[in-house]
Parts: C-alpha cells; structure tokens; sequence
C-alpha cells in the first residue's frame, strides 16, 4: 500500500500568515493528490483536486502544488474560519490512503 | 446538486455486523458518472478509507478490512450500504459516505454528514 505522511502535524498561525503543509507519498504518485478540510463535528470538504486543481466555490487563497512523491497545500493569507484539520488523500492506487492530518489553530 | 445522508444503528454489539446506509438525492445511483466510497474516523482520529464501489460493480476494500467488509449498491432505493462484521470496539468511529469523483485520479466529493457507531455491549 501506498503510505502517505503530512508534516507539521500541527501548527499554530495567525490570520494573515501564509500557512504550508507537505504531503509525502511512499512511492510516485504523479498529481493524484487530494486535499480535504475538516472542522471539529463536521464531515471533510474537498479543497484541492488532482494535486492543483481548487474545487468550486473554494476561494483562491488555497492552492496545491507538486508530483511524484512531495506536495504542497498553501494558504496564502490564513483567515479565521480556516483553523481546521488539512487532510491529504492519494489515489493512485485503487486502495485509497489518507495522510494523517495537519491541525491548523491560533496562535 | 448531490446530496448523501448515512443511516443505521448507533450502537452495535461485540461480535456482531455493522449495517449502513447511504441515501442518494440529486442524482441517480446508476448513473455512469458516480462512484461511491465510505471513509472512517475513530473519535479524535484521523479519517481511514474503508472501500468504494464503481459504476461497473467493482469494489476495492482496505486491505486491513477487507476480510470483513462488502459494498453494495441497491439501485431501486439509489442506496448503496457497507456492512462491516465481527466488529471490535475498534470500530467505534463516525461513518462517512461519499461520492467519489472521477478525473485525474479520483476524489471524494461531496460527502454525507456522518453517522456516529458505537461497539459497546
């Protein structure tokens, strides 16, 4: 199976700061990278697709970047309602696999 | 627009077979355009994948459940379940369902808004 790891595990920011977070696949994966955020009590929302692709109605100040194995989700200009949990998703494989998750609060 | 609401019961013996449902609006099962998956996340916990299903009836399953899982889909209901047996208390987690997406890879999107089972005697 494909593992995937997230770091920071967490960090703690304030608005205004332009926020990374590194996903890292186990093997190359090409752009098959997904990005998800999720709120305490509320079901995950997808932000990135296809490793740099922003969903509809999410705004711009997100972005994602890379291939093969290293990725990048970028907030450029953190604001309060995005304190949650980042998550990333690789679909390479047919399994699918989740990274473990960055939390996002205040600093 | 796609809608996914998860039901079934809330508490489940030791031993026994988890049951869920995921209801469809907005769109038909059926259709060649959707995919469907079911995800997990133990309480305070990060979110585990547990199997998807595709149009043409193939399913994947995570490799540490799939001794224990099956997906199916009931196109007369535009369903689709998971049932999940012998569980553990380590099966204690909210359910998620969700429409998985098909393009540069795949992805899920949107999601229903969970379902909380508890494996408790």
């Amino acid at each position: 199976d494909i593992q995937m790891t997230q770091s920071p595990s967490s960090l703690s920011a304030s608005v205004g700061d332009r926020v990374t977070i590194t996903c890292r696949a186990s093997q190359s994966i090409s752009s098959y990278l997904n990005w998800y955020q999720q709120k305490p009590g509320k079901a995950p929302k997808l932000l990135i697709y296809a490793a740099s692709s922003l969903q509809s109605g999410v705004p711009s100040r997100f972005s994602g970047s890379g291939s093969g194995t290293d990725f990048t989700l970028t907030i450029s200009s953190l604001q309060p309602e995005d304190f949650a949990t980042y998550y990333c998703q690789q679909s390479y494989s047919t399994i699918f696999t989740f990274g473990p998750g960055t939390k996002v609060d205040i600093k | 627009q796609l809608q996914l609401q998860e039901s079934g019961p809330g508490l489940v013996k030791p031993s026994e077979t988890l049951s869920l449902t995921c209801t469809v609006s907005g769109g038909s099962i059926s259709s060649s355009s959707y995919y469907w998956g079911w995800i997990r996340q133990p309480p305070g916990k990060g979110l585990e994948w547990i199997g998807s299903i595709y149009y043409s009836g193939s399913t994947y399953y995570n490799p540490s459940l799939k001794s224990r899982v099956t997906i199916s889909v009931d196109t007369s209901k535009n369903q689709f379940s998971l049932k999940l047996s012998s569980v553990t208390a380590a099966d204690t987690a909210v359910y998620y369902c969700a429409s998985l997406q098909d393009g540069d890879g795949n992805w899920f999107d949107p999601w229903g808004q969970g379902t909380l089972v508890t494996v408790s005697s």
